[in-house]
C-alpha cells in the first residue's frame, strides 16, 4: 500500500530564507506527483505537477524535483515571504487513479 | 480559470439528519473525488467517480454515498449524520488522462451536533 510522508511536520523560518520541504513515498510506481498549498480553513491550491517521466518543474520562486527511484520529492521555495505561510501537501497518483496525500508541512515565515 | 465550487462553506446539522454536499466543476472533467480532512489524519478519500453514474469506494466509504447524474456535479450524501462525521469535506476534479492536475473546491466545514 502506498504511503506518503512529509517531513518536517512544521517549519518556521525568517523572511528571505530559502527552504526545502520533503515528501517521500513507499511505492515508486507512480504516475505523477503534485504539490498543493492550503491556507487555514480553505481548500487546496495546486502549485506544481511533476509527471513520472520528469525530474523537476518550476513556477516562479518554486521548484519541485522528483526522484522516483528513491521515492522522494522536494519543494524548494526561494526567498521566502510571509505570504508563503501555509500548509504544503504533496500527493502521488497511484496506478488506480487515486491521489494519496502526505500529512503536510505547516510553514511559517516570520517578517 | 478552472473552477470547482462546493455549495456551502459551513454547515451545521443534527445527528440523524440526511445531509447533501454538492460539488460542481466547469472544466468538463471526467474524474471527481470526495475527501475528508481531519487533524492528524490528513486527507482521506471517501468516494470517487470516473464518469457519469460511475463510482468507486475510497478508503473510508462507510456512512456515505454519492451521486453523479451529470458530468459536472458530484454529490456526497450522509445517510444519517453522526458526530464523528464532523469534518472538513473537500471535493476535487481532474481530467481522465493520468498525467493531469487535480483541482479542489474551497471546502465545506460540516459540524454535526
Amino acid at each position: 500500500k502506498q504511503e506518503v510522508t512529509q517531513i518536517p511536520a512544521a517549519l518556521s523560518v525568517p523572511e528571505g530564507e530559502n527552504l526545502v520541504l520533503n515528501c517521500s513515498f513507499t511505492d515508486s510506481a507512480i504516475y505523477n506527483l503534485q504539490w498543493f498549498r492550503q491556507d487555514p480553513g480553505k481548500g487546496l491550491t495546486s502549485l506544481l505537477l511533476i509527471q513520472s517521466s520528469q525530474r523537476e518543474q518550476t513556477s516562479g520562486r518554486l521548484n519541485a524535483s522528483l526522484d522516483k527511484s528513491s521515492g522522494r520529492s522536494t519543494l524548494y521555495i526561494a526567498a521566502s515571504q510571509p505570504g508563503d505561510s501555509a500548509t504544503y501537501l504533496c500527493a502521488v497518483e497511484s496506478n488506480t487513479g487515486k491521489l494519496i496525500f502526505g500529512q503536510g508541512t505547516t510553514l511559517q515565515v516570520k517578517p | 480559470d478552472v473552477k470547482v465550487t462546493q455549495s456551502s462553506r459551513y454547515l451545521v446539522k443534527r445527528t440523524g439528519e440526511k445531509v447533501f454536499l454538492e460539488c460542481v466543476q466547469d472544466m468538463d472533467h471526467e474524474n471527481m473525488f470526495w475527501y475528508r480532512q481531519d487533524p492528524g489524519l490528513g486527507l482521506r478519500l471517501i468516494y470517487f467517480s470516473y464518469d457519469v453514474k460511475m463510482k468507486e469506494k475510497g478508503d473510508i466509504p462507510e456512512g456515505y454515498s454519492v451521486s453523479r447524474e451529470k458530468k459536472e456535479r458530484f454529490s456526497l450524501i450522509l445517510e444519517s449524520a453522526s458526530t464523528n462525521q464532523t469534518s472538513m469535506y473537500l471535493c476535487a476534479s481532474r481530467s481522465r488522462g493520468r498525467r493531469t492536475e487535480a483541482f479542489f473546491g474551497q471546502g465545506t466545514r460540516l459540524t454535526v451536533v
